[in-house]
Protein backbone atom coordinates (compact mmCIF):
# COMPACT_ATOMS: atom_id res chain seq x y z
CA UNK A 1 0.00 0.00 0.00
CA UNK A 2 1.99 3.03 -1.12
CA UNK A 3 1.21 5.91 1.48
CA UNK A 4 2.63 9.92 0.76
CA UNK A 5 3.50 12.05 3.43
CA UNK A 6 4.07 15.91 3.14
CA UNK A 7 6.39 18.26 5.13
CA UNK A 8 7.51 21.46 5.21
CA UNK A 9 6.43 24.94 6.50
CA UNK A 10 2.70 26.44 6.53
CA UNK A 11 4.10 30.22 6.30
CA UNK A 12 6.54 31.77 3.87
CA UNK A 13 7.28 35.11 3.15
CA UNK A 14 6.35 36.92 -0.42
CA UNK A 15 10.02 36.68 -2.29
CA UNK A 16 11.31 34.03 -0.44
CA UNK A 17 11.21 30.34 -2.29
CA UNK A 18 8.27 27.72 -0.51
CA UNK A 19 9.80 24.20 0.04
CA UNK A 20 8.32 20.96 0.42
CA UNK A 21 8.75 17.70 0.91
CA UNK A 22 7.09 14.30 0.18
CA UNK A 23 8.22 11.13 1.75
CA UNK A 24 7.22 7.51 -0.05
CA UNK A 25 6.55 4.04 1.15
CA UNK A 26 5.41 1.37 -0.11
CA UNK A 27 6.85 1.96 -3.48
CA UNK A 28 10.40 3.43 -4.42
CA UNK A 29 10.84 7.06 -6.29
CA UNK A 30 13.29 5.08 -8.57
CA UNK A 31 10.41 3.40 -9.86
CA UNK A 32 10.45 3.17 -13.53
CA UNK A 33 6.42 2.40 -14.15
CA UNK A 34 5.03 5.76 -11.76
CA UNK A 35 5.31 9.58 -11.75
CA UNK A 36 5.54 11.99 -8.79
CA UNK A 37 3.69 14.89 -8.81
CA UNK A 38 3.03 17.90 -7.26
CA UNK A 39 -0.85 19.68 -7.36
CA UNK A 40 -1.49 22.86 -5.72
CA UNK A 41 -5.46 23.74 -4.79
CA UNK A 42 -6.21 27.68 -3.93
CA UNK A 43 -9.88 28.78 -4.09
CA UNK A 44 -9.04 31.28 -6.78
CA UNK A 45 -7.32 28.82 -9.23
CA UNK A 46 -8.64 25.59 -7.93
CA UNK A 47 -6.83 22.54 -8.39
CA UNK A 48 -3.62 22.70 -10.66
CA UNK A 49 -1.33 20.56 -11.61
CA UNK A 50 2.52 22.17 -11.70
CA UNK A 51 4.76 19.21 -12.11
CA UNK A 52 6.38 15.89 -12.33
CA UNK A 53 9.22 13.87 -11.94
CA UNK A 54 9.56 10.33 -13.45
CA UNK A 55 12.70 8.18 -13.61
CA UNK A 56 12.75 6.22 -17.00
CA UNK A 57 16.41 5.49 -18.59
CA UNK A 58 17.14 8.95 -16.92
CA UNK A 59 15.38 11.47 -14.42
CA UNK A 60 12.59 13.49 -16.67
CA UNK A 61 11.04 16.38 -15.24
CA UNK A 62 7.95 18.18 -16.94
CA UNK A 63 6.65 21.48 -15.56
CA UNK A 64 3.12 23.77 -15.69
CA UNK A 65 3.55 26.66 -17.98
CA UNK A 66 2.33 28.23 -15.26
CA UNK A 67 5.05 28.29 -12.66
CA UNK A 68 7.74 26.74 -15.59
CA UNK A 69 10.27 29.68 -14.44
CA UNK A 70 10.03 28.89 -10.77
CA UNK A 71 9.42 25.45 -10.09
CA UNK A 72 11.63 22.73 -9.42
CA UNK A 73 10.51 19.11 -8.39
CA UNK A 74 13.99 17.17 -7.25
CA UNK A 75 14.25 13.16 -6.33
CA UNK A 76 16.08 12.20 -3.37
CA UNK A 77 16.64 8.73 -3.60
CA UNK A 78 18.37 8.24 -0.43
CA UNK A 79 15.69 9.08 1.63
CA UNK A 80 12.81 7.65 -1.01
CA UNK A 81 10.75 11.07 -1.32
CA UNK A 82 10.52 13.77 -3.26
CA UNK A 83 10.55 18.08 -3.16
CA UNK A 84 9.03 20.67 -4.81
CA UNK A 85 10.78 24.54 -4.75
CA UNK A 86 8.83 26.88 -6.04
CA UNK A 87 10.75 30.71 -5.82
CA UNK A 88 10.49 34.32 -5.64
CA UNK A 89 6.54 33.70 -4.27
CA UNK A 90 3.64 35.93 -3.98
CA UNK A 91 0.30 35.91 -2.52
CA UNK A 92 -1.25 34.47 -5.31
CA UNK A 93 0.81 31.17 -4.48
CA UNK A 94 -0.92 30.26 -1.22
CA UNK A 95 -2.65 27.08 -1.38
CA UNK A 96 -3.06 23.95 -0.40
CA UNK A 97 -0.11 21.51 -1.96
CA UNK A 98 -0.19 18.22 -2.66
CA UNK A 99 2.09 15.46 -3.51
CA UNK A 100 0.19 12.96 -5.67
CA UNK A 101 1.50 9.57 -7.58
CA UNK A 102 0.12 8.13 -11.01
CA UNK A 103 1.21 5.47 -12.93
CA UNK A 104 -0.86 2.39 -11.57
CA UNK A 105 -4.06 3.10 -14.18
CA UNK A 106 -2.30 5.64 -16.20
CA UNK A 107 0.17 8.42 -16.08
CA UNK A 108 -3.17 10.85 -15.80
CA UNK A 109 -5.08 9.71 -12.95
CA UNK A 110 -3.73 10.38 -9.76
CA UNK A 111 -4.59 7.46 -7.59
CA UNK A 112 -2.23 8.24 -4.05
CA UNK A 113 -2.17 11.64 -2.77
CA UNK A 114 -0.69 13.17 0.16
CA UNK A 115 -2.32 14.70 3.42
CA UNK A 116 -1.80 18.11 1.76
CA UNK A 117 -0.10 21.33 2.80
CA UNK A 118 -1.80 24.96 3.92
CA UNK A 119 0.94 27.23 2.46
CA UNK A 120 0.32 31.04 3.35
CA UNK A 121 2.59 33.62 1.92
CA UNK A 122 2.36 36.84 3.55
CA UNK A 123 4.80 38.97 5.59
CA UNK B 1 -4.78 26.73 -20.40
CA UNK B 2 -8.55 27.41 -19.30
CA UNK B 3 -9.60 25.24 -16.24
CA UNK B 4 -12.04 22.70 -17.92
CA UNK B 5 -15.91 24.33 -16.96
CA UNK B 6 -18.17 22.20 -14.56
CA UNK B 7 -21.38 23.66 -13.08
CA UNK B 8 -20.89 24.89 -9.78
CA UNK B 9 -23.59 22.72 -8.00
CA UNK B 10 -25.71 19.57 -8.65
CA UNK B 11 -28.21 17.98 -6.23
CA UNK B 12 -30.47 14.82 -5.89
CA UNK B 13 -32.43 12.85 -3.39
CA UNK B 14 -31.30 9.64 -2.21
CA UNK B 15 -31.63 6.95 -4.74
CA UNK B 16 -31.83 9.01 -7.64
CA UNK B 17 -29.05 9.96 -9.93
CA UNK B 18 -26.91 13.03 -10.59
CA UNK B 19 -24.99 13.78 -13.89
CA UNK B 20 -22.28 16.42 -13.96
CA UNK B 21 -20.73 17.61 -17.38
CA UNK B 22 -16.75 18.85 -17.71
CA UNK B 23 -16.59 20.93 -21.03
CA UNK B 24 -13.00 21.75 -22.51
CA UNK B 25 -11.86 22.07 -26.12
CA UNK B 26 -10.92 20.04 -28.80
CA UNK B 27 -7.34 20.36 -27.69
CA UNK B 28 -8.22 18.48 -24.34
CA UNK B 29 -11.51 16.44 -23.19
CA UNK B 30 -12.23 16.07 -27.21
CA UNK B 31 -8.41 14.84 -28.24
CA UNK B 32 -7.96 12.66 -25.54
CA UNK B 33 -9.41 9.66 -23.43
CA UNK B 34 -7.09 10.46 -20.66
CA UNK B 35 -10.10 11.96 -18.74
CA UNK B 36 -10.21 11.73 -14.72
CA UNK B 37 -13.38 12.13 -12.06
CA UNK B 38 -11.86 12.79 -8.20
CA UNK B 39 -14.40 13.14 -5.50
CA UNK B 40 -13.26 15.50 -3.01
CA UNK B 41 -14.70 15.58 0.67
CA UNK B 42 -13.84 18.49 3.12
CA UNK B 43 -10.39 19.01 4.54
CA UNK B 44 -9.47 15.64 2.58
CA UNK B 45 -7.72 15.16 -0.81
CA UNK B 46 -9.08 14.21 -3.61
CA UNK B 47 -10.25 10.15 -4.48
CA UNK B 48 -9.66 8.81 -8.28
CA UNK B 49 -12.77 7.60 -8.88
CA UNK B 50 -12.82 7.25 -12.62
CA UNK B 51 -9.53 7.17 -14.99
CA UNK B 52 -9.90 7.14 -19.09
CA UNK B 53 -13.43 8.38 -19.02
CA UNK B 54 -15.13 5.81 -17.83
CA UNK B 55 -13.20 3.13 -16.02
CA UNK B 56 -13.52 2.63 -12.12
CA UNK B 57 -10.18 1.81 -9.92
CA UNK B 58 -10.58 -0.65 -7.56
CA UNK B 59 -12.77 0.00 -5.00
CA UNK B 60 -14.80 2.22 -6.46
CA UNK B 61 -18.72 1.33 -6.54
CA UNK B 62 -20.39 0.82 -9.52
CA UNK B 63 -22.76 3.58 -9.06
CA UNK B 64 -20.16 5.63 -10.42
CA UNK B 65 -19.49 5.93 -14.37
CA UNK B 66 -18.10 8.27 -16.75
CA UNK B 67 -18.54 8.94 -20.52
CA UNK B 68 -17.62 11.73 -23.14
CA UNK B 69 -19.06 13.25 -25.95
CA UNK B 70 -17.38 15.41 -28.15
CA UNK B 71 -15.23 17.77 -25.72
CA UNK B 72 -17.42 17.35 -23.11
CA UNK B 73 -17.04 14.56 -20.46
CA UNK B 74 -19.61 13.51 -17.85
CA UNK B 75 -19.81 12.01 -14.15
CA UNK B 76 -22.92 9.74 -13.11
CA UNK B 77 -23.45 8.79 -9.59
CA UNK B 78 -26.62 6.44 -9.55
CA UNK B 79 -28.11 5.58 -6.34
CA UNK B 80 -27.29 8.41 -4.40
CA UNK B 81 -26.17 7.74 -0.67
CA UNK B 82 -25.34 10.24 1.70
CA UNK B 83 -21.70 9.83 1.71
CA UNK B 84 -21.91 10.86 -1.70
CA UNK B 85 -22.17 14.53 -0.87
CA UNK B 86 -18.63 15.95 -2.07
CA UNK B 87 -16.99 18.25 -4.28
CA UNK B 88 -16.08 16.68 -7.66
CA UNK B 89 -13.55 18.06 -10.49
CA UNK B 90 -12.53 16.14 -14.24
CA UNK B 91 -9.45 16.29 -15.29
CA UNK B 92 -7.86 15.62 -18.53
CA UNK B 93 -4.40 15.39 -20.22
CA UNK B 94 -3.93 18.41 -22.91
CA UNK B 95 -1.12 17.37 -24.43
CA UNK B 96 2.47 17.48 -24.29
CA UNK B 97 2.59 21.23 -23.71
CA UNK B 98 -0.31 21.86 -21.25
CA UNK B 99 -0.35 18.85 -19.71
CA UNK B 100 -2.79 18.15 -17.00
CA UNK B 101 -5.82 20.35 -16.63
CA UNK B 102 -8.15 20.30 -14.17
CA UNK B 103 -12.09 21.14 -13.78
CA UNK B 104 -13.74 23.97 -11.77
CA UNK B 105 -15.47 21.68 -9.65
CA UNK B 106 -19.11 20.57 -8.92
CA UNK B 107 -20.76 20.30 -5.24
CA UNK B 108 -23.11 17.58 -5.34
CA UNK B 109 -25.44 17.45 -2.21
CA UNK B 110 -27.74 15.07 -1.20
CA UNK B 111 -31.11 16.53 -0.35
Amino acid sequence: QVQLRQSGPGLVKPSQTLSLTCAISGDSVSSSSVTWNWIRQSPSRGLEWLGRTYLRSKWYNDYAVSVKSRITINPDTSKNQFSLQLDSVTPEDTAVYYCATSGNYNYWAFDIWGQGTMVTVSS
Amino acid sequence: QSALTQPPSASGSPGQSVTISCTGTSSDVGRYNYVAWYQQHPGKAPKLMIYEVSRRPSGVPDRFSGSKSGNTASLTVSGLQAEDEADYYCSSYAGSNNFDVFGTGTKVTVL
